[in-house]
């Protein structure tokens, strides 16, 4: 079946410690690939995404992620957090042909000062 | 308005009642979806509107779902003899056209809660 799989459901972190969310996808064809927080209390917003060209893309707030085709990965980084990063992460995939945008189940990020 | 409008935010119902929940999407979108969080769970995909029609409804989980756009603007997810699986938050999200989805405006949800 076809999905999105992200690996840690809660992570917890130090500020200005490094952050690497996981996300695997099992689509096949061409692919965008999306990630989407949602601060607390807020509703989901866009936070990068991926449709063609560099693989490495930089979104707001200083998070990137890095498409790996032979992975079918889309993973999330920053190379330093803050308190204020503290919220709920979704990866999402949408195949080219289609018009629906599938989510993982989200990984909860909390950082503590 | 600015954003995604959801009504209503909050509601509360007895199973075997009839629901309808609202959006308003941002002005100019052609492109609307709802979406269903359950808890702990990532929004799960219903039904997609270009315009007036449903493009896509091979997300909704029975035919106890029906959503409508009748002008290609507000849309009205309808739900009939709710039962407790139902609970769950309803978004409502909307991008400029189908060319741009992924970078989809989402509301801030109607949770839904059915006793």
């Amino acid at each position: 079946a076809q999905s999105v799989s992200q690996h840690n459901h809660h992570v917890i972190l130090s500020e200005a410690a490094s952050l690497e969310l996981g996300c695997n996808y099992s689509y096949g064809g061409t692919v965008n690939l999306f990630w989407y927080v949602q601060y607390p209390g807020q509703h989901l917003q866009l936070l990068l995404k991926y449709f063609s060209g560099d693989p490495l893309v930089k979104g707001i707030k200083g998070f990137e992620a890095e498409f790996i085709k032979s992975k079918f990965s889309f993973n999330l980084r920053k190379p330093s957090v803050q308190w204020s990063d503290t919220a709920e992460y979704f990866c999402a995939v949408k195949r080219n042909s289609g018009y629906a945008l599938n989510f993982g189940k989200g990984t909860s990020l909390l950082v503590t000062p | 308005g600015a954003g995604v409008s959801q009504t209503p935010s909050n509601k509360v119902t007895e199973k075997g009642k009839y629901v309808e929940l609202r959006c308003d999407p941002i002005s100019g979108h052609t492109a609307l979806y709802w979406y269903r969080q359950s808890l702990g769970q990532g929004p799960e995909f219903l039904i997609y509107f270009q315009g007036t029609g449903a493009a896509d409804d091979s997300g909704l989980p029975n035919d106890r779902f029906f959503a409508v756009r009748p002008e290609g603007s507000v849309s009205t997810l309808k739900i009939q003899r709710t039962e407790r699986g139902d609970s769950a938050v309803y978004l409502c999200a909307s991008s400029l056209t189908r060319e741009n989805t992924g970078e989809l405006f989402f509301g801030e949800g109607s949770r839904l809660t059915v006793l």
